[in-house]
């Protein structure tokens, strides 16, 4: 059963790089899309990106030039990084596996809060 | 980017009820939507894929149709497990948009 856990701070300061990553266990990375979605506190869900297995990836214009996805095989995780925050970028950052057939499975989530 | 309006935005239903959620492009998409469960504090779950197809182990109760520009996930005899909020997402093309989401509470 494939399950995804995202990891990283929960608490960034405003204008630094939030940085998460995102372990798959039970599959192999080397297959699929993998995606970030992100969810503000009471909002609705906004998607992030997807990097392929091969390194090639998508991202959401409105966070194009702020948004990098990378993906490390050798420890089948994927990570994202979001430069410039501010209290906008507060929310739920869910990792996911996607391609195709929809989003499935995704991580629990984790709430990063964008706060001096 | 494609513009997903979702309807209603919430709705009242009791145990037992019928229960159909609209979700409409602003472009046509094919049949390239989802549809996503999400219960308080936890992640989405996918329900239905490409339009119409239900993702394994989500009960049969759960449907979706539709093709273009218009969507529908319809719950058959709504269940006390199914109040929660629902989201579609196009998938169809860059960048991947979701709709407003649709609550649905006990009426």
């Amino acid at each position: 059963q494939v399950q995804l856990q995202e990891s990283g701070p929960g608490l960034v300061k405003p204008s630094e790089t939030l940085s998460l990553t995102c372990t798959v266990s039970g599959d192999s990375i080397s297959a699929y899309y993998w995606g970030w979605i992100r969810q503000p506190p009471g909002k609705g869900l906004e998607w992030i990106g997807y990097i392929y297995y091969s390194g090639s990836t998508n991202y959401n214009p409105s966070l194009q030039s702020r948004v990098t996805i990378s993906i490390d095989r050798s420890k089948n995780h994927f990570s994202l990084k979001l430069s410039s925050v501010t209290a906008a970028d507060t929310a739920v950052y869910y990792c996911a596996r996607g391609g195709g057939k929809g989003f499935d499975p995704w991580g629990q989530g984790t709430l990063v809060t964008v706060s001096s | 980017a494609i513009q997903m309006t979702q309807s209603p935005s919430s709705l009242s239903a009791s145990v037992g009820d019928r229960v159909t959620i609209t979700c409409r492009a602003s472009q046509g998409i094919r049949n390239n939507l989802g549809w996503y469960q999400q219960k308080p504090g936890k992640a989405p779950k996918l329900l239905i894929y490409a339009a119409s197809s239900l993702q394994s182990g989500v009960p049969s109760r759960f449907s979706g149709s539709g093709s273009g520009t218009d969507f529908t996930l319809t719950i058959s005899s709504l269940q006390p497990e199914d109040f929660a909020t629902y989201y579609c997402l196009q998938d169809y093309n860059y960048p991947l948009t979701f709709g407003g989401g649709t609550k649905v509470e006990i009426k």
